[in-house]
Protein backbone atom coordinates (compact mmCIF):
# COMPACT_ATOMS: atom_id res chain seq x y z
CA UNK A 1 0.00 0.00 0.00
CA UNK A 2 0.71 3.49 0.28
CA UNK A 3 2.08 5.30 3.23
CA UNK A 4 3.57 8.13 4.72
CA UNK A 5 4.89 8.53 8.66
CA UNK A 6 4.87 11.52 10.64
CA UNK A 7 5.07 12.04 14.15
CA UNK A 8 1.58 13.16 15.68
CA UNK A 9 2.87 15.96 18.33
CA UNK A 10 5.88 17.55 18.57
CA UNK A 11 5.74 20.32 21.08
CA UNK A 12 9.06 22.91 20.94
CA UNK A 13 9.55 26.78 22.29
CA UNK A 14 8.95 29.87 21.33
CA UNK A 15 12.20 31.14 19.26
CA UNK A 16 13.77 27.82 18.54
CA UNK A 17 13.92 25.35 16.28
CA UNK A 18 11.82 22.07 15.32
CA UNK A 19 12.09 19.47 12.42
CA UNK A 20 8.77 17.54 11.37
CA UNK A 21 9.71 14.10 9.68
CA UNK A 22 7.96 12.34 6.94
CA UNK A 23 8.77 9.48 5.41
CA UNK A 24 6.89 7.62 2.26
CA UNK A 25 6.22 4.61 0.51
CA UNK A 26 4.34 5.36 -2.54
CA UNK A 27 4.12 3.50 -6.09
CA UNK A 28 5.07 6.45 -7.89
CA UNK A 29 6.85 9.98 -6.57
CA UNK A 30 7.02 13.25 -7.88
CA UNK A 31 7.76 15.53 -4.82
CA UNK A 32 6.85 16.34 -1.64
CA UNK A 33 5.02 18.69 -0.55
CA UNK A 34 4.16 20.56 2.93
CA UNK A 35 1.18 22.01 4.12
CA UNK A 36 -0.03 23.82 7.23
CA UNK A 37 -3.51 23.58 8.54
CA UNK A 38 -4.84 25.84 11.88
CA UNK A 39 -8.00 24.55 13.96
CA UNK A 40 -11.13 24.73 10.99
CA UNK A 41 -9.04 26.16 8.96
CA UNK A 42 -8.03 25.13 5.26
CA UNK A 43 -4.75 23.57 4.77
CA UNK A 44 -2.52 26.27 3.52
CA UNK A 45 0.65 25.00 1.16
CA UNK A 46 3.79 25.60 2.33
CA UNK A 47 6.39 24.14 0.38
CA UNK A 48 7.39 21.76 -2.61
CA UNK A 49 10.43 19.35 -2.91
CA UNK A 50 10.80 17.45 -6.41
CA UNK A 51 14.95 17.22 -6.05
CA UNK A 52 16.94 16.28 -3.45
CA UNK A 53 18.41 19.17 -1.24
CA UNK A 54 17.00 21.85 0.94
CA UNK A 55 14.60 24.54 0.07
CA UNK A 56 14.37 27.54 2.17
CA UNK A 57 11.33 30.03 2.06
CA UNK A 58 12.33 32.51 4.67
CA UNK A 59 11.89 31.13 8.48
CA UNK A 60 10.70 27.61 7.12
CA UNK A 61 12.94 25.39 4.99
CA UNK A 62 11.97 21.84 3.58
CA UNK A 63 14.22 18.36 2.53
CA UNK A 64 13.72 15.52 0.49
CA UNK A 65 16.13 12.66 -0.10
CA UNK A 66 14.62 10.73 -2.63
CA UNK A 67 17.26 7.32 -2.53
CA UNK A 68 15.53 7.62 1.31
CA UNK A 69 12.30 7.84 0.80
CA UNK A 70 12.62 10.77 3.31
CA UNK A 71 11.89 14.61 4.12
CA UNK A 72 11.80 16.88 6.84
CA UNK A 73 10.50 20.53 7.47
CA UNK A 74 12.36 22.89 9.79
CA UNK A 75 10.90 25.42 11.03
CA UNK A 76 13.46 28.30 12.76
CA UNK A 77 12.54 31.43 15.14
CA UNK A 78 9.10 30.04 16.10
CA UNK A 79 6.52 31.75 17.09
CA UNK A 80 3.37 31.41 18.95
CA UNK A 81 1.39 31.77 15.39
CA UNK A 82 3.33 28.32 13.96
CA UNK A 83 1.11 26.62 16.43
CA UNK A 84 -0.79 24.14 13.89
CA UNK A 85 -1.15 20.75 12.20
CA UNK A 86 1.84 20.33 9.35
CA UNK A 87 1.31 17.65 6.74
CA UNK A 88 3.26 16.36 3.96
CA UNK A 89 2.24 14.94 1.41
CA UNK A 90 3.11 13.33 -1.98
CA UNK A 91 2.69 14.06 -5.20
CA UNK A 92 2.77 10.41 -6.84
CA UNK A 93 1.24 10.74 -10.35
CA UNK A 94 1.66 13.14 -12.89
CA UNK A 95 -2.45 14.02 -12.47
CA UNK A 96 -1.30 16.04 -9.12
CA UNK A 97 -2.95 14.40 -6.79
CA UNK A 98 -1.82 14.10 -3.29
CA UNK A 99 -0.99 11.43 -0.79
CA UNK A 100 -1.23 12.45 2.98
CA UNK A 101 0.54 11.83 5.76
CA UNK A 102 -1.74 11.93 8.90
CA UNK A 103 -0.20 15.24 10.25
CA UNK A 104 1.65 16.54 13.21
CA UNK A 105 0.46 18.72 15.76
CA UNK A 106 2.99 21.59 16.56
CA UNK A 107 2.43 23.08 20.29
CA UNK A 108 4.46 26.01 21.00
CA UNK A 109 5.28 26.77 24.59
CA UNK A 110 6.57 30.68 25.44
CA UNK B 1 -7.88 37.47 -5.57
CA UNK B 2 -10.47 35.35 -3.91
CA UNK B 3 -9.31 32.25 -2.86
CA UNK B 4 -11.28 29.31 -2.58
CA UNK B 5 -14.71 28.72 -1.41
CA UNK B 6 -17.01 26.40 -0.23
CA UNK B 7 -20.30 25.79 0.80
CA UNK B 8 -21.83 25.16 3.31
CA UNK B 9 -19.20 25.10 6.02
CA UNK B 10 -21.54 22.93 8.38
CA UNK B 11 -23.66 20.72 7.02
CA UNK B 12 -25.88 18.28 9.63
CA UNK B 13 -28.42 15.21 7.63
CA UNK B 14 -30.19 12.27 8.45
CA UNK B 15 -29.04 9.52 7.50
CA UNK B 16 -30.64 8.24 4.01
CA UNK B 17 -30.84 11.82 2.87
CA UNK B 18 -28.80 13.54 0.09
CA UNK B 19 -26.36 16.55 0.46
CA UNK B 20 -24.71 18.67 -2.53
CA UNK B 21 -21.63 20.37 -1.20
CA UNK B 22 -20.14 23.11 -3.27
CA UNK B 23 -16.58 24.11 -4.50
CA UNK B 24 -15.85 27.84 -6.20
CA UNK B 25 -12.09 27.32 -7.28
CA UNK B 26 -9.88 30.14 -7.68
CA UNK B 27 -10.83 31.77 -10.68
CA UNK B 28 -8.36 30.61 -14.15
CA UNK B 29 -7.66 27.16 -12.36
CA UNK B 30 -8.34 24.38 -14.54
CA UNK B 31 -7.46 21.92 -11.87
CA UNK B 32 -9.79 21.19 -9.17
CA UNK B 33 -9.55 18.31 -6.52
CA UNK B 34 -11.61 17.05 -3.65
CA UNK B 35 -10.46 15.74 -0.23
CA UNK B 36 -11.91 14.42 2.43
CA UNK B 37 -10.88 13.80 6.27
CA UNK B 38 -12.63 11.27 8.13
CA UNK B 39 -12.43 12.37 12.06
CA UNK B 40 -8.78 10.98 13.19
CA UNK B 41 -7.65 9.64 9.72
CA UNK B 42 -5.25 11.30 7.09
CA UNK B 43 -6.78 13.21 4.39
CA UNK B 44 -7.94 11.13 1.23
CA UNK B 45 -8.00 12.46 -2.30
CA UNK B 46 -11.19 11.69 -3.77
CA UNK B 47 -11.62 13.17 -7.76
CA UNK B 48 -9.63 15.31 -9.82
CA UNK B 49 -11.16 17.55 -12.70
CA UNK B 50 -9.23 19.33 -15.35
CA UNK B 51 -11.66 21.82 -16.77
CA UNK B 52 -15.02 20.63 -16.91
CA UNK B 53 -13.79 16.75 -17.55
CA UNK B 54 -13.19 13.61 -14.40
CA UNK B 55 -9.05 12.65 -15.24
CA UNK B 56 -9.05 10.88 -12.22
CA UNK B 57 -11.79 9.90 -9.53
CA UNK B 58 -9.97 6.35 -8.11
CA UNK B 59 -10.79 7.98 -4.42
CA UNK B 60 -14.85 8.27 -4.67
CA UNK B 61 -16.08 5.53 -2.27
CA UNK B 62 -18.91 4.53 -3.78
CA UNK B 63 -21.61 5.17 -6.24
CA UNK B 64 -23.29 7.46 -3.58
CA UNK B 65 -20.89 10.03 -4.68
CA UNK B 66 -21.08 11.89 -7.58
CA UNK B 67 -19.41 15.03 -8.54
CA UNK B 68 -19.86 17.44 -11.26
CA UNK B 69 -18.00 20.37 -12.41
CA UNK B 70 -20.27 22.23 -14.92
CA UNK B 71 -18.60 24.30 -17.49
CA UNK B 72 -15.11 24.08 -15.84
CA UNK B 73 -16.09 27.06 -13.00
CA UNK B 74 -17.60 25.80 -9.83
CA UNK B 75 -18.03 21.65 -8.65
CA UNK B 76 -20.46 20.02 -6.45
CA UNK B 77 -19.86 16.91 -5.23
CA UNK B 78 -23.70 14.97 -4.34
CA UNK B 79 -23.57 12.31 -1.39
CA UNK B 80 -26.72 10.18 -2.19
CA UNK B 81 -28.16 8.72 0.13
CA UNK B 82 -25.98 9.93 2.94
CA UNK B 83 -24.49 7.01 5.34
CA UNK B 84 -22.91 7.52 8.90
CA UNK B 85 -19.58 7.02 7.73
CA UNK B 86 -20.04 9.88 5.35
CA UNK B 87 -19.34 11.75 8.25
CA UNK B 88 -16.15 14.04 7.69
CA UNK B 89 -15.11 17.39 6.54
CA UNK B 90 -14.82 17.87 2.79
CA UNK B 91 -11.44 19.98 1.37
CA UNK B 92 -11.70 21.33 -2.08
CA UNK B 93 -8.83 22.67 -4.04
CA UNK B 94 -7.68 24.22 -7.00
CA UNK B 95 -4.39 24.79 -8.76
CA UNK B 96 -2.83 26.47 -11.81
CA UNK B 97 -2.55 24.47 -15.42
CA UNK B 98 0.76 24.66 -15.60
CA UNK B 99 3.93 22.37 -16.05
CA UNK B 100 6.39 22.49 -12.99
CA UNK B 101 6.58 23.16 -9.92
CA UNK B 102 3.77 25.37 -9.81
CA UNK B 103 1.02 22.90 -10.52
CA UNK B 104 2.04 20.98 -7.11
CA UNK B 105 0.84 24.05 -5.54
CA UNK B 106 -2.60 23.37 -4.82
CA UNK B 107 -4.65 26.33 -2.74
CA UNK B 108 -7.51 24.98 -0.66
CA UNK B 109 -10.91 25.90 0.65
CA UNK B 110 -11.74 25.72 4.11
CA UNK B 111 -13.49 23.05 3.70
CA UNK B 112 -17.20 21.61 4.52
CA UNK B 113 -17.56 19.75 7.73
CA UNK B 114 -20.75 17.19 6.88
CA UNK B 115 -22.53 15.06 9.83
CA UNK B 116 -24.61 12.84 9.40
CA UNK B 117 -26.78 11.38 12.10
Amino acid sequence: GQSLEQPSEVTAVEGAIVQINCTYQTSGFYGLSWYQQHDGGAPTFLSYNALDGLEETGRFSSFLSRSDSYGYLLLQELQMKDSASYFCAVASGSNYQLIWGAGTKLIIKP
Amino acid sequence: EAGVTQFPSHSVIEKGQTVTLRCDPISGHDNLYWYRRVMGKEIKFLLHFVKESKQDESGMPNNRFLAERTGGTYSTLKVQPAELEDSGVYFCASSQSVRGRKAYEQYFGPGTRLTVT
